[in-house]
Parts: C-alpha cells; sequence; structure tokens
C-alpha cells in the first residue's frame, strides 16, 4: 500500500456545488495532514492542515480526518471554476518532517 | 508564512551540463527540503537540507547527481548534475513554518534537458 493514496480524477462538479477529494494513508504515516492546492504550472499552496480527528473549517474548505479509517477528506463548499486545480494530500511519514504526498486529484468546477 | 525566493524560474539545458538552483527565504529555518516534481506527477522528495551538517537523501537520490549547499539559515542550492532529458521536471525549495510542520513552497523551477 502507498504511503498516501489519493483518486487521480479528474473529479468534475458543477458551480456552486460542494467537491468532496478524498485521501487514504498507512500506518506508516502519522497524523498530521495537509491539503495543498496546485494550478497549473505553479508550486502547491497550502490550504488546510488537521492534526486532530474530526472537522476542521475555514471558510468554503473543510478538511475531515477519521483515524480509525485511515481517511482525510477535503470539502469545498460553493465551488467556484477558480477551483479548478490539482488537490495534493500529504502526510507526515519517517517519525520526523519529511512530507509524503499523494497523487492528486485533479479538480474541475464547470459553469 | 515564510517568503521563499527561488532561481532560477526556468531553464532549459544540455544534457551533459549542470544547473544549480538557489532558494532564499527571508527568515532563518532549521530545515530546508528538496523535492522534485516530474510531468504529470506528485512531489517526490530529494533531500533535506540542514545548516551545518551534509543533506540527507531519500532513497533513489545521489549527493554526487544532486549536492546541495546549504551555508546558512536562510539560503540553500541544489545542483541536478550531468542531466540527461529524465532530469526534466520542476525543482521545489520548502521550508516548514516557524511553529510547525507546515510547509511552504517556493515558486518551483522547470528545468528542461535536451
Amino acid at each position: 500500500q502507498k504511503e498516501v493514496e489519493q483518486n487521480s480524477g479528474p473529479l468534475s462538479v458543477p458551480e456552486g456545488a460542494i467537491a468532496s477529494l478524498n485521501c487514504t494513508y498507512s500506518d506508516r504515516v502519522s497524523q498530521s495532514f495537509f491539503w495543498y492546492r496546485q494550478y497549473s504550472g505553479k508550486s502547491p499552496e497550502l490550504i488546510m492542515s488537521i492534526y486532530s480527528n474530526g472537522d476542521k473549517e475555514d471558510g468554503r474548505f473543510t478538511a475531515q480526518l477519521n483515524k480509525a479509517s485511515q481517511y482525510v477528506s477535503l470539502l469545498i463548499r460553493d465551488s467556484q471554476p477558480s477551483d479548478s486545480a490539482t488537490y495534493l494530500c500529504a502526510g507526515i511519514t519517517g517519525g520526523g518532517n519529511k512530507l509524503t504526498f499523494g497523487t492528486g486529484t485533479q479538480l474541475k468546477v464547470e459553469l | 508564512s515564510a517568503v521563499i525566493s527561488q532561481k532560477p524560474s526556468r531553464d532549459i539545458c544540455q544534457r551533459g551540463t549542470s544547473l544549480t538552483i538557489q532558494c532564499q527565504v527571508d527568515s532563518q529555518v532549521t530545515m530546508m527540503f528538496w523535492y522534485r516534481q516530474q510531468p504529470g506527477q506528485s512531489l517526490t522528495l530529494i533531500a533535506t537540507a540542514n545548516q551545518g551538517s551534509e543533506a540527507t537523501y531519500e532513497s533513489g537520490f545521489v549527493i554526487d547527481k544532486f549536492p546541495i549547499s546549504r551555508p546558512n539559515l536562510t539560503f540553500s542550492t541544489l545542483t541536478v548534475s550531468n542531466m540527461s532529458p529524465e532530469d526534466s521536471s520542476i525543482y521545489l525549495c520548502s521550508v516548514e513554518s516557524g511553529g510547525g510542520t507546515e510547509a511552504f513552497f517556493g515558486q518551483g523551477t522547470r528545468l528542461t534537458v535536451v
């Protein structure tokens, strides 16, 4: 099993809908997780971090962590065309500060 | 979050040559990280650079190919040596925020080897 896994997509949602992005992780990943947004040709931008079981909300974004099931999700409410990007899930591995990334999910928000 | 300046932003290089990428941070940081993102792929950690010690390389990456310098707490360089077309990638410098493990990235260097 890969340490951090994501469905590559593309995930297409209509404008105004909720986009749900999912990520699963292995036992080798400690329970600090991050969601990055990467526009084409740009570097990753941190949008959410989550360390505790449950939900964390920031504006239109909600991160969810379920330690028992080993998954992390990112919900984007009221999706906008500007949210169209690749979303990378990352977790800490190696017992230190090493970030391991999933392959990313491409999100397309359609008008 | 730290402001990270990386240069060059892009370059086209001949195979067999070397390119040095610079990363400058606006604040002192303990660790700096170098990643590679191959076309259509996710990020792979190349090495972790600590000031005053040799860089720690991940499996599949060696110092002879990717020598790293870390002369002080705000600066690092990554050299891609003896380049081949397979080295064509985006190379990214990253640092952690002062309070935890959140990582922030420079704008990246898009390298094309011909």
